[in-house]
C-alpha cells in the first residue's frame, strides 16, 4: 500500500496568492515525522519543513506552513504569497517511528507552476 | 557549511561499462542514503548506512549494484555492468540520527546518469 499519497499531479497558482498541496499518509505507528521537499527544475532536492507526529502546533518556516490533521492523516503544505521562484515539484515524505528504521517514503510529487 | 557533495554531476556511459558515483556527506552526520529517481518509479531508496555500516539494502535492484562507505566522509555507489535501464538521477543524502535530532535528510545535487 502507498504510504504517501499526493493526488495533485500539477497545479497553477497566480503570483502572490497562496497554494495548498495535499498529502495524505498511511501508518500504524504513533511516532512518525512528515517532511516536505522542493525540487526545482535544476534538480536538487531542498528540505522545506518538518512536522513531528507529537507536535501540537502546525510547523511553519517563513512562507511555508504545514496543515497537520492527525485524525485525517493529512499533512498539507501551504505556500503563502507565491513567487515565481516557487515553481517546482514538491514532495511529501514520511519517516515512521521504528527506532532503527531511518527510511523516508516519498509521494509521487506535485508540480507547481506560478504564473505572473 | 558545505552540503552533501556528489560527483560527477553528469555521467554518460555505454552499456556494459562500470559506473562509480561518489558522495561526501555533511560533516558530523552519521547516516547516508542513496536514492534513485526516475519518471516511472519516482524516488526510490536503494541503500542506507548508519555509522558506515549498511543497514538496509533491500532497495538495491540487483547484484550489479553495490555501495560502500569506507569512512564517515565518503561513499560510493557502483554499477557493474551498467544497462540502459539504469539511466536515472541518483541522489545521495545524509542525516544526523539519534538523540533529539529531527533526522532531516539533506540531499546532494544528484548525478544524472545516462547509459547508452
Amino acid at each position: 500500500a502507498q504510504k504517501i499519497t499526493q493526488t495533485q499531479p500539477g497545479m497553477f497558482v497566480q503570483e502572490k496568492e497562496a497554494v495548498t498541496l495535499d498529502c495524505t499518509y498511511d501508518t500504524s505507528d504513533q511516532s512518525y515525522g512528515l517532511f516536505w521537499y522542493k525540487q526545482p527544475s535544476s534538480g536538487e532536492m531542498i528540505f522545506l519543513i518538518y512536522q513531528g507526529s507529537y507536535d501540537e502546533q502546525n510547523a511553519t518556516e517563513g512562507r511555508y506552513s504545514l496543515n497537520f490533521q492527525k485524525a485525517r492523516k493529512s499533512a498539507n503544505l501551504v505556500i503563502s504569497a507565491s513567487q515565481l521562484g516557487d515553481s517546482a515539484m514538491y514532495f511529501c515524505a514520511m519517516r515512521e517511528g521504528r527506532s532503527n528504521d531511518y527510511k523516508l517514503s516519498f509521494g509521487a510529487g506535485t508540480t507547481v507552476t506560478v504564473r505572473a | 557549511d558545505a552540503g552533501v557533495i556528489q560527483s560527477p554531476r553528469h555521467e554518460v556511459t555505454e552499456m556494459g561499462q562500470e559506473v562509480t558515483l561518489r558522495c561526501k556527506p555533511i560533516s558530523g552526520h552519521n547516516s547516508l542514503f542513496w536514492y534513485r529517481q526516475t519518471m516511472m518509479r519516482g524516488l526510490e531508496l536503494l541503500i542506507y548506512f548508519n555509522n558506515n555500516v549498511p543497514i538496509d539494502d533491500s532497495g538495491m535492484p540487483e547484484d550489479r549494484f553495490s555501495a560502500k562507505m569506507p569512512n564517515a566522509s565518503f561513499s560510493t555507489l557502483k554499477i557493474q555492468p551498467s544497462e540502459p535501464r539504469d539511466s536515472a538521477v541518483y541522489f545521495c543524502a545524509s542525516s544526523l540520527e539519534g538523540g533529539l535530532a529531527k533526522n532531516i535528510q539533506y540531499f546532494g545535487a544528484g548525478t544524472r546518469l545516462s547509459v547508452l
